[in-house]
């Protein structure tokens, strides 16, 4: 099925551990990001990458690390998780620039102890 | 930096009634996208718009470029209708989307 896979969708971690979130599209996208959502706050941009190889700091970017493996994949690491970083996270992405539908993965719910 | 408003902020109504969505930004965009998430649920693309107006079944979408506006109308709602609304822009040379907060629209049967 096309689209945005993330993995995983849950995951509990307590201070200082590190994790990876993963995610791929099978669209042939260029652009892809990554987001939080916080309870009464819009989506908030932590990286992003306009095309494969490149890497740019969004909004909120303290705290994390991006790579993009390839031109399907976008990962997301925590080094060093931290409560402030319990959230909701999406990935997303874009044919190019920010043009054309956008598409989300389903979401990673993680929760810092 | 664009400011993205949505209003309102939460809207309950009943099965049938027409629904209005509205959406304001401060700086000229490229285009402006119309987004759902139902509670505990992903994101879904509704419509992306430039100018005009764009129609799906009984969601219409419309955008004032002179007024930095758009609405989302919704016909003949639907308790599946609930959801939230959420309103993106981007803007010209900018790989970013600015988002609004959300517009929490419950429809009772």
């Amino acid at each position: 099925n096309a689209g945005v896979t993330q993995t995983p969708k849950f995951q509990v971690l307590k201070t200082g551990q590190s994790m990876t979130l993963q995610c791929a599209q099978d669209m042939n996208h260029n652009s892809m990001y990554w987001y939080r959502q916080d309870p009464g706050m819009g989506l908030r941009l932590i990286y992003y990458s306009a095309s494969e190889g490149t890497t740019d700091k969004g909004e909120v970017p303290n705290g994390y690390n991006v790579s993009r493996l390839n031109k399907r994949e976008f990962s997301l690491r925590l080094e060093s998780a931290a409560p402030s970083q319990t959230s909701v996270y999406f990935c997303a992405s874009f044919r190019d620039r920010g043009f054309g539908e956008l598409f989300f993965g389903e979401g990673s719910r993680l929760t810092v102890l | 930096k664009n400011e993205v408003e949505q209003s309102p902020q939460n809207l309950t109504a009943q099965e049938g009634e027409f629904i209005t969505i509205n959406c304001s930004y401060s700086v000229g965009i490229s285009a402006l996208h119309w987004l759902q998430q139902h509670p505990g649920g992903g994101i879904v693309s509704l419509f992306m718009l430039s100018s005009g107006k764009k129609k799906h079944g009984r969601l219409i979408a419309t955008i004032n470029i002179q007024e930095k506006h758009s609405s989302l109308h919704i016909t003949a709602s639907h308790p599946r209708d609930s959801a939230v609304y959420i309103c993106a822009v981007g803007e010209f040379g900018n790989e970013k989307l600015t988002f609004g907060t959300g517009t929490r629209l419950t429809i009772i049967p």
